[in-house]
């Protein structure tokens, strides 16, 4: 089954502060989601990715930033984080169009 | 853009019976519809999906049903197991490449 390996699983910061979150797939997937999921809202798509050097804005960009810097690595970074940023980050990947999402474990961030 | 409701918040069912989730979408362009199961304090994994060229399709105890011309398509979970007891996302997308629009997902419970 395709891994996808994310880190930090759990992350604390203060508002303001600068975080990254790393996501890796060693699979050969071209295409790489960064999503929240909160209770209320379901999960939404914030940055996603074709390959890399390539990035496109999801539906709820704001506050976010996405890097693709190889085929295997996606970072979204919260670079003045804000409590209403406390989520659950989950990152997923397809190798192609209409082949089955992988999610990875997840990222829990707190923002104080 | 693509909205997708997702209709039963909870639904507890006595096990060997049927479950079913109903999901409703607004873009009569969207022809890919997965579900995806997430176990306590688990990331999402995939179940079953559907694509617009076909309205039934099944795998194991899970039936999936789509009607295009009403725009919903629905998940049966036939003789429920305690391991069925999950939250379940209904999505929906158009062009998979840019991501799914979930459901608020469903939270099932099977009791003895």
């Amino acid at each position: 089954e395709a891994a996808v390996t994310q880190s930090p699983r759990n992350k604390v910061t203060v508002t303001g502060g600068n975080v990254t979150l790393s996501c890796r797939q060693t699979n050969s997937h071209n295409y790489m989601y960064w999503y929240r999921q909160d209770t209320g809202h379901g999960l939404r798509l914030i940055h996603y990715s074709y390959g890399a050097g390539n990035l496109q804005i999801g539906d709820v960009p704001d506050g976010y930033k996405a890097t693709r810097t190889t085929q295997e690595d996606f970072f979204l970074l919260l670079e003045l984080a804000s409590p209403s940023q406390t989520s659950l980050y989950f990152c997923a990947s397809i190798r192609d169009r209409g082949n089955t999402l992988y999610f990875g474990a997840g990222t829990r961030l707190s923002v104080l | 853009g693509e909205k997708v409701e997702q209709h039963e918040s909870t639904l507890s069912v006595r096990e060997g019976d049927s479950a079913v989730i109903n999901c409703t979408y607004t873009d009569t362009a969207s022809s890919y519809f997965p579900w995806y199961k997430q176990e306590a304090g688990k990331s999402l994994h995939f179940v079953i999906d559907i694509r617009s060229n076909v309205d039934r399709k099944q795998s194991q105890r899970l039936i999936v049903l789509l009607d295009k011309k009403a725009k919903r398509f629905s998940l049966h979970i036939t003789a429920t197991q305690p391991e069925d007891s999950a939250i379940y996302f209904c999505a929906a997308s158009k062009d998979y490449a840019q991501g799914l629009t979930f459901g608020l997902g469903t939270r099932v419970s099977v009791f003895p």
